[in-house]
């Protein structure tokens, strides 16, 4: 059974401060890597994602990934209340056109 | 964009009625999708489909089928609806890796929250 792990949350920060979001993933043939944002009553929308060892950078967002210690992390820089949602973490496999959701992390910035 | 749209946003049915759950996209994506999302589960596959005509299975697809007609339209169907399907579903499309260049990328649907009573 693959899994992603997630830490749960709340995690709160203030706004401007990094939030640093993690993910942990079981397959060792997992090749892509992806972050996905919900809002509170919305469906889950796509804001990173990655596929090879090191960092990508989109804006105020930053992906990372170690596939040794099969680990993907999010850095969201100058967080705002904007960014307060649940994040998502999905990993696809080398065989499956399907994803594998972690539970989510809640993220909430206070003004 | 892509766009995958869900039929109805909102519906209230009864225990044992059957109930259709419409998905469509205009992306010509081959692959589509269907999840449920609950509180404190996260999200989970019940049915995908490759191609038309074509379907699998996914983690959880006891009391559930699935159509695909036509590559645009993926249909989830619960064949006598149970108050344990009370959940928020989810319709997903992704282009096959080699012409997406990026591979697996889900688009999703607003979804649709279905309330058993």
């Amino acid at each position: 059974q693959k899994e992603v792990e997630q830490n749960s949350g709340p995690l709160s920060v203030p706004e401007g401060a990094i939030a640093s979001l993690n993910c942990t993933y079981s397959d060792r043939g997992s090749q892509s890597f992806f972050w996905y944002r919900q809002y509170s009553g919305k469906s889950p929308e796509l804001i990173m994602s990655i596929y090879s060892n090191g960092d990508k950078e989109d804006g105020r967002f930053t992906a990372q990934l170690n596939k040794a210690s099969q680990y993907v992390s999010l850095l969201i820089r100058d967080s705002q209340p904007s960014d307060s949602a649940t994040y998502l973490c999905a990993v696809k496999d080398s065989g499956y056109s399907t994803l594998t959701f972690g539970k989510g992390t809640m993220l909430l910035v206070s003004p | 964009d892509v766009k995958v749209t869900q039929s109805s946003r909102y519906l209230v049915k009864r225990t044992g009625e059957k109930v259709f759950l419409e998905c469509v996209q205009d992306m010509d994506h081959e692959n589509m999708f269907w999840y449920r999302q609950d509180p404190g589960l996260g999200l989970r596959l019940i049915y995908f489909s490759y191609d038309v005509k074509m379907k699998e299975k996914g983690d959880i697809p006891e009391g559930y089928s699935v159509s695909r007609e036509k590559k645009e339209r993926f249909s989830l169907i619960l064949e006598s609806a149970s108050t344990n399907q009370t959940s928020m579903y989810l319709c997903a499309s992704s282009a096959p890796p080699s012409r997406q260049g990026r591979t697996g990328e889900l688009f999703f649907g607003e979804g649709s929250r279905l309330t058993v009573l």
